[in-house]
């Protein structure tokens, strides 16, 4: 059973860099079958998807965080990446990892969630 | 980018009562290619991610008890439990697969009344 787990700081000061890992297990992350996806869950907010990666290297970026995001995959380790930059009090979300096939674009399964705070 | 709009925002209903959650996208996310339309329902339990309830917005997935259901087509969207169970008390989502950005309805609360 495919399962997906989040890992990274807790806490992330104004203006620095959030940087969170999803290690995969139970399957590969390099299949060309599938997508690797970041979504976040801002608190008392609904769900963004913030972008996903292929095992490719191929990424494809929300727009309205294009500018501060950068995805990377490790077929080696079996994770994937996400970097954002230069956040504020507005980043501080539950950061789900989670997966989708091709081209049927939704989201099975999730990681568990990690909650990345912005605060100085 | 596709707006999904979720109605109502919270729903209490009696144990054993019908729930009906309603989803609205800004533009029609049916394929033409494939006649199926591009929507998925989602149910979270705190502290819990979400899990996937419906794709192709009436296909139930595997293990989601027969008690939900999904239709509509178009721009209009309708989740459905028959006979409300304690468990089912979650935050439902719905989501556009049609078009990047992907983008999810503010979500809906079910509470027991």
């Amino acid at each position: 059973q495919l399962q997906l787990q989040e890992s990274g700081p807790g806490l992330v000061k104004p203006s620095e860099t959030l940087s969170l890992t999803c290690t995969v297990s139970g399957g590969s992350i390099d299949s060309s079958n599938y997508y690797w996806d970041w979504i976040r869950r801002p608190p008392g907010k609904g769900l963004q998807w913030i972008g996903n990666i292929h095992r490719s290297g191929i990424a494809h970026y929300n727009p309205s965080l294009k500018s501060r995001v950068t995805m990377s995959v490790d077929t080696s380790k079996n994770q994937f990446s996400l970097r954002l930059t230069s956040v504020t009090a507005a980043d501080t979300a539950v950061y789900y990892c989670a997966r989708h096939e091709g081209r049927n674009n939704w989201f099975d399964p999730w990681g568990q969630g990690t909650l990345v705070t912005v605060s100085s | 980018d596709i707006v999904m709009t979720q109605s109502p925002d919270s729903l209490a209903v009696s144990l054993g009562e019908r729930a009906t959650i309603n989803c609205k996208s800004s533009q029609s996310v049916f394929h033409n290619s494939n006649n199926k339309n591009s929507l998925a329902w989602y149910q979270q339990k705190p502290g819990q991610p979400p899990k996937l309830l419906f794709y192709w917005a009436s296909t139930r997935d595997s293990g989601v008890p027969d008690r939900f259901s999904a239709s509509g087509s178009g721009t209009d969207f309708t989740l459905t439990i028959s006979s409300l169970q304690a468990e089912d008390v979650a935050l439902y989502y719905c989501q556009q697969c049609y078009a990047t950005p992907f983008t999810f309805g503010q979500g809906t609360k079910l509470e027991i009344k």
